[in-house]
């Protein structure tokens, strides 16, 4: 079971660059999120979608945006990079009628932004 | 909006100690949830904790529901090398209009140098 899958795991982009981040589930859920992972900041919440063809904004959603392509596959969009975005990016999935259950988190992709 | 309290911030274990952590919110949770984040990795669900008082076990870790519905804790007794890593703790509401988690800030485990 593949679970949730990111690509890609390091990136290095220049100020100004674009890029997207693609995450894809293979658990059906309905429910997929971006977070991102900073010291000391713990995980916060980029954009979320509820389910397909649904996005939300989260705590943090400024210079990001995202697509919910399907129900496997939500992608984060970085339109003009800065250096404040190094960061660890998070994808996760849940299913919002198994709340023990709680998310599945993908491995993170490493942003580097010079 | 809503904001977790998760202490300590860091800890150093030597193995075969226990170790204990926390978590607080100001507001009411229905469900909390603690993570394991191996580094390099993303994070794992260890433990999920549904009812107010509730206890759970998972091998060496223990967690339990604080009975305000505010609070909840873990242990991990008889710590081994492998515990180390960063712990998260969660908190949702789960059947409210949003139903995202919540997350701490984390509580950081290394080795005793």
């Amino acid at each position: 079971n593949a679970g949730v899958t990111q690509t890609p795991k390091f990136q290095v982009l220049k100020t100004g660059q674009s890029m997207t981040l693609q995450c894809a589930q293979d658990m059906n859920h309905n429910s997929m999120y971006w977070y991102r992972q900073d010291p000391g900041m713990g995980l916060r919440l980029i954009y979320y979608s509820a389910s397909e063809g649904t996005t939300d904004k989260g705590e943090v959603p400024n210079g990001y945006n995202v697509s919910r392509l399907n129900k496997r596959e939500f992608s984060l969009r970085l339109e003009s990079a800065a250096p404040s975005q190094t960061s660890v990016y998070f994808c996760a999935s849940s299913e919002r009628t198994d709340p023990l259950r709680g998310y599945t988190f993908g491995s993170g992709t490493r942003l580097t932004v010079v | 909006g809503q904001q977790l309290n998760q202490s300590p911030q860091s800890m150093f274990i030597q193995e075969g100690e226990d170790v204990s952590m926390n978590c607080t919110s100001s507001s009411i949770f229905n469900t909390w949830l603690w993570y394991k984040q191996d580094p390099g990795e993303g994070p794992v669900l260890l433990i999920a904790l549904y009812k107010a008082g509730e206890l759970t076990s998972n091998g060496r870790l223990t967690a339990q529901f604080g009975i305000t519905r505010k609070d909840s804790f873990l242990n991990i007794s008889a710590s081994i090398p492998s515990d180390v890593g960063i712990y998260f703790c969660a908190g949702s509401n789960y059947g409210g209009s949003q139903g995202n988690l919540i997350f701490g800030k984390g509580t950081k485990l290394s080795v005793k140098p």
